[in-house]
């Protein structure tokens, strides 16, 4: 299995600009999480959905930001406007399930953004 | 609000040495930690985990152990490798809302 695939892998953008990062998860995996890393607060869940159903979004942090799953292999987060407070990198990761026996998240290798 | 934290940023070790990470929580509601490793332009990977029922669980050279009444983990690497130096992340899962909350990361730095 390829894992869980991201793109782009880095994205510079102009404050006010529109920023889309995309994500397939782990084919047969049924939770998908999308995460941002800080060297402030670390790794945030900002979202996750379980069978292409937004499940919990308490961690988005405004509505500039909004994520989709219109299928099981392929899922989006979107910042619009971007403002340069955005910068960060952002992980999506799936997993079987969110209980036991298996509690394990599959990351992916990140989208790098910078907002200028 | 942070429910897992990482004190320490960073550790230098020496290799063949203990490399000791420490995590510390305040929700009585976690049930289950684990503890991911990651690389330098690399997504986070899993390492170890343990339930709250338990006290220590150890694979190979990794052992985390967990003191449910201090709130406190600690992840023990021994022997230290080069390879080993990594941002380990300690994050907890909670039972109520299913999900993993994460610390900042300690940057383990293991030199020859």
């Amino acid at each position: 299995d390829a894992g869980v695939i991201q793109s782009p892998r880095h994205e510079v953008t102009e404050m006010g600009q529109e920023v889309t990062l995309r994500c397939k998860p782990i084919s047969g995996h049924d939770y998908l999480f999308w995460y941002r890393q800080t060297m402030m607060r670390g790794l945030e869940l900002l979202i996750y959905f379980n069978n292409n159903v937004p499940i919990d979004d308490s961690g988005m942090p405004e509505d500039r930001f909004s994520a989709k799953m219109p299928n099981a292999s392929f899922s989006t987060l979107k910042i619009q406007p971007s403002e340069p407070r955005d910068s960060a990198v952002y992980f999506c990761a799936s997993s079987y399930s969110t209980g036991p026996p298996s509690y394990e998240q599959y990351f992916g290798p990140g989208t790098r953004l910078t907002v200028t | 609000d942070q429910q897992v934290k990482q004190n320490s940023p960073s550790l230098s070790v020496q290799e063949g040495r203990i490399s000791i990470l420490n995590c510390d929580y305040t929700n009585s509601m976690f049930d289950y930690f684990l503890w991911y490793k990651k690389y330098p332009a690399e997504g986070p990977t899993f390492l170890i985990s343990i339930s709250s029922i338990k006290d220590k669980n150890e694979d190979g050279r990794f052992t985390v152990f967990l003191n449910k009444s201090a709130k406190h983990l600690s992840l023990h690497i021994v022997p230290s490798q080069p390879g080993d130096s990594a941002v380990y992340f300690c994050a907890a899962h909670s039972s109520n809302t299913g999900k993993l909350i994460f610390g900042q990361g300690t940057t383990l730095q293991v030199k020859p």
